[in-house]
């Protein structure tokens, strides 16, 4: 069966400091994957994807996310993390073929600390 | 444009009345869906409208029904709803289904009391 893992519920990070969330996946074949980030009471945005080509992706808000074949993973990242980073991100999973909605995962808090 | 336009943003009602969400989007998307959050969790698929075709989870209550006038709009009926169906719920589009990037609108926070 498909699924999606965020091992981590909450992370906590001082601003400035770097970040990684994480993300695995499991699928039959090589899913289209997606990293979303909510703010409070608010909707879903994309904050990158991964088709297929480079497996280091780049997305907006200076975040990045490195596709990992061998580990089923699609960890994000950023650099530099600002306070108004603070939210929460999931890590979604969709099928190459039309038809299937996309998968989520539980979610991981973020929280910066100055 | 690229939003996809949820109103109201916030709505209260009781268990015997009957409203209405509404969804918008003019991006030319051919499918669109309706989720449920609840806070603290991923969003819970609950319809996709995509080719004239509903699809629908299958765990949903009839008391939630979606109607799809056109391909811009997708409505979500509330019609005896109970307090455990308070949530946010949140309308996306995309181009298609599963392959496509999700664009979702800021939802509506639903209060049942």
């Amino acid at each position: 069966a498909q699924s999606v893992t965020q091992p981590d519920i909450h992370i906590t990070v001082s601003e400035g400091a770097s970040l990684e969330l994480r993300c695995n996946y499991s699928y039959g074949a090589t899913p289209y994957l997606f990293w979303y980030v909510q703010s409070p009471g608010q909707g879903l945005q994309l904050l990158l994807k991964y088709f297929s080509g480079d497996t280091l992706v780049q997305g907006i808000k200076g975040f990045e996310a490195e596709f990992k074949r061998s580990q089923s993973s699609f960890n994000l990242r950023k650099p530099s993390v600002h306070w108004s980073d603070a939210a929460e991100y999931f890590c979604a999973v969709g099928a190459r073929q039309a038809g299937t909605a996309l998968i989520f995962g539980k979610g991981t808090t973020l929280s910066v600390s100055s | 444009d690229t939003e996809v336009t949820q109103t109201p943003k916030h709505l209260v009602m009781g268990m015997t009345n009957k409203k209405s969400l509404k969804c918008e989007q003019h991006m030319g998307h051919r499918a669109m869906y309706w989720y449920k959050q609840k806070a603290k969790k991923p969003p819970e698929l609950m319809f996709v409208y995509s080719y004239e075709k509903l699809s629908i989870n299958e765990s949903v209550p009839s008391r939630f029904s979606p109607e799809c006038p056109n391909s811009s709009l997708l409505n979500l009926h509330l019609h005896a709803l109970q307090p455990e169906d308070s949530a946010l719920y949140l309308c996306a589009s995309s181009q298609d289904v599963g392959r496509e990037k999700l664009f979702f609108g800021s939802g509506t926070q639903l209060s049942v009391l």
